[in-house]
């Protein structure tokens, strides 16, 4: 168990609707990122959050945002809904100023199914 | 072409072979090189952490980066069958230490 827990597991959503995922990270860290998944691929960076603010961002429109509570919480919003947004979507908490390796844990991830 | 480039797979050994993974890039700045194994539907699990060139060993793992020919890979000595899972290479460069860029995963098959 790495302490990174995440929510929903699973959820179903239709085209154009919109979709919040949380995350809770372990205790201790401060940093936040967030990443997708499609099937079969490696997981893609989406956006990164330290002390409630957006700190680097990977190549998503905006349509996804994020947030970082003051407990170092997080949530991940997509608005719009397409299709291609199906995946599993992973959260990763980790400790600035220490080396990434060896603190960057992951959730078990919310798997997205847009129909 | 992407940044990293990892072999595909899927691989399948016998249990107690030597599995090599391997994976290529493309961003000379790159600094931070990791291995995570991932089960099927779960998060992905840290294995081995290397920082620049050079080996690390721990257990049946051994992690080994060339930033010269910007190729690093991962051993598994005596392969076991719980070893199989999916296999991904991340980097990440300094200063965004955090924002780790992945391979597209290796699926292992370890055969009893």
């Amino acid at each position: 168990e790495t302490g990174v827990t995440q929510s929903p597991t699973h959820l179903i959503k239709t085209r154009g609707q919109q979709v919040t995922l949380r995350c809770s990270s372990q205790s201790g860290h401060n940093t936040v990122s967030w990443y997708q998944q499609a099937l079969g691929q490696g997981p893609q960076f989406i956006f990164q959050y330290y002390r409630e603010e957006e700190n680097g961002r990977g190549n998503f429109p905006p349509r996804f945002s994020g947030l970082q509570f003051p407990n170092y919480s997080s949530e991940l919003n997509v608005n719009a809904l397409e299709l291609d947004d199906s995946a599993l979507y992973l959260c990763a908490s980790s400790s600035a100023g220490t080396g990434p390796g060896n603190t960057i844990y992951f959730g078990e991830g919310s798997w997205l199914t847009v129909v | 072409q992407k940044e990293v480039e990892q072999d595909p797979g899927p691989l399948s050994v016998p249990e107690g072979a030597i599995v090599s993974l391997n994976c290529t890039y493309s961003n000379s700045a790159f600094q931070y090189f990791m291995w995570y194994r991932q089960y099927s539907r779960k998060g992905p699990e840290l294995l081995m952490y290397t920082y620049s060139s050079g080996n690390k060993e721990d257990g049946r793992f051994t992690a080994q980066v060339d930033k010269s020919s910007k190729y690093i890979s991962l051993f598994i000595r005596d392969s076991q069958p719980s070893d199989s899972a999916t296999y991904l290479c991340a980097m990440s460069v300094a200063g965004s230490a955090r924002q780790l860029t992945f391979g597209s995963g290796t699926q292992l098959t370890v055969l009893p």
